[in-house]
């Protein structure tokens, strides 16, 4: 595609319903991260594919978190049983390969959990 | 992974050139230093990216002394546009390395 499409732009859960945010990043990219930002802060790491391996899940903030890419494209983002805290914006970002390319982001995910 | 820092904020007036300067003095031989600006409800995009010396292109310059220790990205002829926050990263170019952001630069373009 043309550039990194994620879905849905807005959602809204209650605390301790299951969401899942989705990732088309750009087609052929080898790598691809997501990232969580709170209002007024900077893009925080949180997981990192390369292919359909996930080589770094460092950020991930508690086990409630799980992303997967299993056929190295489309990724998806879940979280399970959210809280208050998880509110922010999932941001997604893919490279054409591993090395320190140019990172293309979507537009993220913005995630109100009531 | 070299720790970066850059001011908060900066307020600039239209038509003036502003220039962020960014701290990382623990870079490593082969980290690059990566600019990226950021809009709000926008993903961060990417500006540019130099090893040392100078680096320009049509949005900015990017200028990297020899010791490689700060970076300064400078915008010439600033608009309201370029209201947005500037985040400077270092990265390895040797296979994969955690991608981190720091808080960035908050600049304000005041007509």
């Amino acid at each position: 595609g043309a550039g990194v499409s994620q879905s849905p732009r807005y959602k809204v859960a209650k605390r301790g319903q299951d969401v899942a945010l989705r990732c088309d990043p750009i087609s052929g990219h080898v790598s691809l991260f997501w990232y969580q930002q709170a209002l007024g802060q900077g893009p925080e790491f949180l997981t990192y594919f390369q292919n359909e391996a996930q080589l770094d899940k460092s950020g991930l903030p508690s086990d409630r978190f799980f992303a997967e890419r299993p056929e190295g494209s489309v990724s998806t983002l879940k979280i399970q049983r959210t809280q208050q805290e998880d509110s922010a914006v999932y941001l997604c970002a893919s490279r054409a390969t591993e090395a320190n390319e140019k990172l293309f982001f979507g537009s993220g995910t913005q995630l109100s959990v009531l | 992974l070299a720790k970066t820092t850059q001011p908060i904020s900066m307020d600039s007036y239209e038509g003036q050139e502003v220039n962020i300067t960014c701290s990382h003095n623990n870079i490593a031989t082969n980290d690059y230093i990566t600019w990226y600006q950021q809009f709000p409800s926008q993903g961060p995009r990417f500006i540019i990216q130099g090893y040392k010396t100078k680096v320009t292109n049509e949005v900015a310059s990017l200028f990297i002394p020899a010791d490689r220790k700060s970076s300064t990205l400078s915008l010439p002829r600033v608009s309201l546009s370029d209201t947005a926050v500037y985040y400077c990263l270092v990265e390895s170019s040797g296979g994969y390395q955690k991608v981190t952001f720091g808080t960035g630069t908050k600049l304000q373009v005041i007509p």
